[in-house]
Order: structure tokens, then C-alpha cells, then sequence
């Protein structure tokens, strides 16, 4: 039941671009991206909402695709501060329960 | 700002122990929520909460059992430690329903057991 993400990891250079994705074999309704940085609690970025796309912060955006039950988190023009630990997270319907992927390790280097 | 704060960034047991690891959070969320992390397998679920006294299992509940007599308060307890239980234990908090029920974390702790 739990969310698949491609990579497991990826090392990037500063300035350079990477895509996370999300797959779920159940439907989505909404979906929720987060980082963690090393030592600390993951923490929101951003929701994806049923039918739309929704930018976020910097220059990190999402998309959402309900139909083939995926999201994607788009990181542009990396900066070191985005290294981290990328969870997408959803709230399973009809339920009140709350899962998450299987998690991304990103690392940007100098 | 919404604050979860777990009890102990760090423990060490023994194999055997009773293990207890408290988390409180202060914005009146109905949802609370433990899951531990593990390198290659993200979170998983293991005990959710969404009300005083109730409870529900998560994906990996074998080993674990919780306790919520107050809303603001979640425990999740190990009754018999055991080595492969060693892990980084989060504990969230969340709005009861609807789409924009994002999780806000504790941060977390790092449980050996030996």
C-alpha cells in the first residue's frame, strides 16, 4: 500500500535539475511532499489537490496526475540547501490514516 | 507554529525491556500518528489515532501497542524489546479530514536496542 518513489537517490551539482516521482497503486485524493534534512523532522513543502498543480516554495514545483495515480516533485536550478530526504505523503480516503513513500535521498553538490 | 515534542531524542535498552516513547503536541490536532524510519523503506506506519482512547493499527503494528488518554498526548509502548525494533521513531499530528490534512512531525527519536 505504501507510495513507490523513483530514485531511491540521486546526486545532483548545484544548478542542475532532478525529478522525483510518486506512484501509488491506490487512488490518490491529495497528495503532500516533504523534506527532511539530515537530524531533523521532515517538514511540509507543498499539496497537490485533486485536479490541479500547485507551486511551491523556491524553485521546487509538483504535479499531480490522478488518473495514472502518480505526482512528481520538480527541483530547478539546485541549491545546496536542497539536499535532504523528499517523502510524498497522502491521506489514505475513507480513512483517517496517513502514508507515506518510500522516500528520495537527494544530494547537491558544490 | 504547531509543536510535537517527543520525549527523548535518544535511547538505548536492553532486549526484553518495556519501552515507552511519549509525544505531545499543542494545536488541538485530532490525528496523531507513530511511524518509524528505516534507510530504503521511507515511513511506515505502525499505530494511528484519530480521538481520545481510540486507536487503529497501522501497516506494522506487531510488537507495538499505544496509548491516548489525553488528545494532546500519544504514547507508543514496546513490550518486550527486541533488536530488530532498533529504529528512528517519528511521531506526527494532523487535522482530522479533508485533503489539506498535512503531517506535522516531532523530531524524532533514534531507539538501539542491545
Amino acid at each position: 500500500q505504501q507510495p513507490v518513489q523513483s530514485p531511491q537517490a540521486v546526486i545532483l551539482r548545484e544548478g542542475e535539475d532532478a525529478v522525483i516521482n510518486c506512484s501509488s497503486s491506490k487512488a490518490l485524493y491529495s497528495v503532500h511532499w516533504y523534506r527532511q534534512k539530515h537530524g531533523e523532522a521532515p517538514v511540509f513543502l507543498m499539496i497537490l489537490l485533486k485536479g490541479g498543480e500547485q507551486k511551491g516554495h523556491e524553485k521546487i514545483s509538483a504535479s499531480f496526475n490522478e488518473k495514472k495515480q502518480q505526482s512528481s516533485l520538480y527541483l530547478t536550478a539546485s541549491q545546496l540547501s536542497y539536499s535532504g530526504t523528499y517523502f510524498c505523503g497522502t491521506p489514505v480516503g475513507g480513512t483517517y490514516k496517513y502514508i507515506f513513500g518510500t522516500g528520495t535521498r537527494l544530494k547537491v553538490l558544490a | 507554529d504547531v509543536k510535537v515534542t517527543q520525549s527523548s531524542r535518544y535511547l538505548v535498552k536492553r532486549t526484553g525491556e518495556k519501552v515507552f516513547l511519549e509525544c505531545v503536541q499543542d494545536m488541538d490536532h485530532e490525528n496523531m500518528f507513530w511511524y518509524r524510519q528505516d534507510p530504503g523503506l521511507g515511513l511506515r506506519l505502525i499505530y494511528f489515532s484519530y480521538d481520545v482512547k481510540m486507536k487503529e493499527k497501522g501497516d506494522i503494528p506487531e510488537g507495538y501497542s499505544v496509548s491516548r488518554e489525553k488528545k494532546e498526548r500519544f504514547s507508543l509502548i514496546l513490550e518486550s524489546a527486541s533488536t530488530n525494533q532498533t529504529s528512528m521513531y517519528l511521531c506526527a499530528s494532523s487535522l482530522m479530514t479533508g485533503a489539506h490534512r498535512e503531517a506535522f512531525f516531532g523530531q524524532g527519536t533514534r531507539l538501539t536496542v542491545v
